[in-house]
Parts: C-alpha cells; sequence; structure tokens
C-alpha cells in the first residue's frame, strides 16, 4: 500500500518568514490532496494536484507536484499567525479515483509573531 | 464552513455505554466517510458509503456499526468499546464520481473519551 511522508514533522518560523513543507510518496501520485487542521478540529481543504508539474495557489499557498508525481511541496510566503495548524497531504494512487485516501502524518506549523 | 456538521463535538462515555455519531452533509455529495485519528497516527479510514451503500469497510471491529439512511446522513453507532478507541473521530463527503470530484470535505470532528 501506499506511504505518505511529510517533512519536517514540525516547523517554528517567525511572523513574516516563507516556508514549505514536503510530502513524499512511495508510489506514484495520480491525485495529491493538502489539507489544513486546527488542533482538534477537522480538515479544511486547500488544493488538489493532478498532473505532473502542476502549480496551484491560493492566497499566500502554493502547492507543487513535481514531474515524476512522486513528491509535492506546499509553499507559504509571508506567514502570518493565521497559517498556523498541521499540515495534511493525501493521496490517491490508483490512478482512477479511488474513495480511500492515503494520508501523511502531518507537519505542525507554528508562526511567532 | 457549514457543509459538513458533526455532533455532538464531544462525547465521553464509559465502556458498557452505547452512543451515536451524527453527520450531517449539506453539499449535494453521494459518497461519506468515517475516519479515526489518533495522536501521532495518519487518518484511518473506517467506512465508505456510496449511493447509501457501504463500499469499504477497512477491518473495523463490529463494535463500530455504520448506518446510512440517506445521502445527507452518517452515523457511527457505538458499543462496548475500549479505551485505546478514544480519538477525533471525523466525518467527510465527496461526489461519487472520479477525478477532482473525489475531493473530500470534512466536517469539525467529535472528540470521543472512553472510560
Amino acid at each position: 500500500s501506499q506511504e505518505l511522508e511529510q517533512s519536517p514533522q514540525s516547523l517554528i518560523v517567525q511572523e513574516g518568514k516563507n516556508l514549505t513543507i514536503n510530502c513524499t510518496s512511495s508510489k506514484t501520485l495520480y491525485g495529491l490532496y493538502w489539507y489544513k487542521q486546527k488542533y482538534g478540529e477537522g480538515l479544511i481543504f486547500l488544493m488538489m494536484l493532478q498532473k505532473g508539474g502542476e502549480e496551484k495557489s491560493h492566497e499566500k499557498i502554493t502547492a507543487k507536484l513535481d514531474e515524476k508525481k512522486q513528491q509535492s511541496s506546499l509553499h507559504i510566503t509571508a506567514s502570518q499567525p493565521s497559517h498556523a495548524g498541521i499540515y495534511l497531504c493525501g493521496a490517491d494512487d490508483s490512478g482512477a479515483g479511488s474513495y480511500q485516501l492515503t494520508f501523511g502524518k502531518g507537519t505542525k506549523l507554528s508562526v511567532i509573531p | 464552513e457549514t457543509g459538513v456538521t458533526q455532533t455532538p463535538r464531544h462525547l465521553v462515555m464509559g465502556m458498557t455505554n452505547k452512543k451515536s455519531l451524527k453527520c450531517e452533509q449539506h453539499l449535494g455529495h453521494n459518497a461519506m466517510y468515517w475516519y479515526k485519528q489518533s495522536a501521532k497516527k495518519p487518518l484511518e479510514l473506517m467506512f465508505v458509503y456510496s449511493l447509501e451503500e457501504r463500499v469499504e469497510n477497512n477491518s473495523v471491529p463490529s463494535r463500530f456499526s455504520p448506518e446510512c439512511p440517506n445521502s445527507s446522513h452518517l452515523f457511527l453507532h457505538l458499543h462496548t468499546l475500549q479505551p485505546e478507541d478514544s480519538a477525533l473521530y471525523l466525518c467527510a463527503s465527496s461526489q461519487a464520481s472520479g477525478g477532482a470530484g473525489y475531493t473530500q470535505y470534512f466536517g469539525p470532528g467529535t472528540r470521543l473519551t472512553v472510560l
């Protein structure tokens, strides 16, 4: 079965700094989802990537899927305290759009004012 | 975000109790999911319903019993749980078609504590 490894596990940055979170798969990624979770709450959908080389942005968050489709990165520009939370990547590895997503363990982001 | 709601938000129960978790989605989706999130472990998919029929059951103990009476409502019935079942239980929904339509939208979760 597919495994997703996220790095780093946790990150503390000063407000205004840029940061990158990585998600690496043991298999080819056919659909890669990024979510954000506040502690003890539900997941908020951020972006979904399907094509190798694809890049999407929403406000100050940019996600990319590499050409070989085995790694995705999430980049936050000029971080703010509102960006704090746990970022999770989830993947559909079936190629047909299955019901089952595999998730990474998450990256905990803290932003210091 | 009120697309997917869950009640209760917090639940404390004894090992001999019977309780139910409720999930409701207002997004017009056809598929609904139950996930379990334990500390320091990835989200674990428990059950999937598509068009009110169960399509996935990931070896979940029988003390967890799902019910999907219609495409907007999903329940998780709990009985004789163990302390290790304490976790955040998340509900999600999506369209039942392929590709980007599979984006799952999550509820706020129910924090369950089993004493």
